[in-house]
């Protein structure tokens, strides 16, 4: 079965330390592959996206993801982490059989000041 | 605000009761996907809509689930004789074509 996998299930972070959290996921033709990221009390929001061309995707506040195929890996980095960006990251990957989004179970961040 | 819009936003029910929630999606999007959430854990998919067309639905989602969209715009997704395992976060999200889904707010259920 199609599966996605984040391993730090929560990660806690003083300012200014790098962030990097892992998302495997278990396809391997072809697909999307998405990060999604909900802060406190709001909607799901998307961080970035990859669809095809450079593995090395740029999302917005600072967040980067790389697409390693060989690795069915998708990570999600921030070089310098901000109190704001405690929220629950989701991994996200669609192109498998059918149009459904598959997520991971999440990975609870914690910035502190 | 032009995002998915969900309502209601809260809905508290007696156990076996049913329940209606409704999304309005992104008006151009032609995808629609409904997902429940449980504390602690990833969307679960439960059922995806091309225009008014129901194409997936989920191998958990049960006899009690039903889901429509008519004319390809709004949906609704009902829930009859709920259960207290029913109690979660249902999510909305629509997409034009494949590309990223655009989540609503939520309609969050408890049954007591």
């Amino acid at each position: 079965a199609q599966s996605v996998s984040q391993h730090n299930h929560h990660v806690i972070l003083s300012e200014a330390a790098s962030l990097e959290l892992g998302c495997n996921y278990s396809y391997g033709g072809t697909v999307n592959l998405f990060w999604y990221v909900q802060y406190p009390g709001q909607h799901l929001q998307l961080l970035l996206k990859y669809f095809s061309g450079d593995p090395l995707v740029k999302g917005i506040k600072g967040f980067e993801a790389e697409f390693i195929k060989s690795k069915f890996s998708f990570n999600l980095r921030k070089p310098s982490v901000q109190w704001s960006d405690t929220a629950e990251y989701f991994c996200a990957v669609n192109g498998y059989t059918g149009n459904q989004f598959y997520f991971g179970t999440g990975t609870s961040l914690t910035v502190i000041p | 605000d032009t995002g998915v819009s969900q309502d209601p936003r809260h809905k508290i029910t007696k156990r076996g009761q049913n329940v209606t929630f409704r999304c309005d999606p992104i008006s151009e999007h032609n995808r629609l996907y409904w997902y429940r959430q449980t504390l602690g854990q990833g969307p679960e998919f439960l059922t995806y809509f091309q225009n008014e067309a129901q194409l997936e639905k989920s191998r958990l989602l049960s006899d009690r689930f039903s889901a429509e969209r008519p004319k390809g715009s709004f949906s609704t997704l009902e829930i009859q004789r709920t259960e207290q395992g029913d109690s979660a976060m249902y999510l909305c999200a629509s997409s034009f074509r494949g590309g990223e889904a655009f989540f609503g707010q939520g309609t969050r259920l408890t049954v007591v």
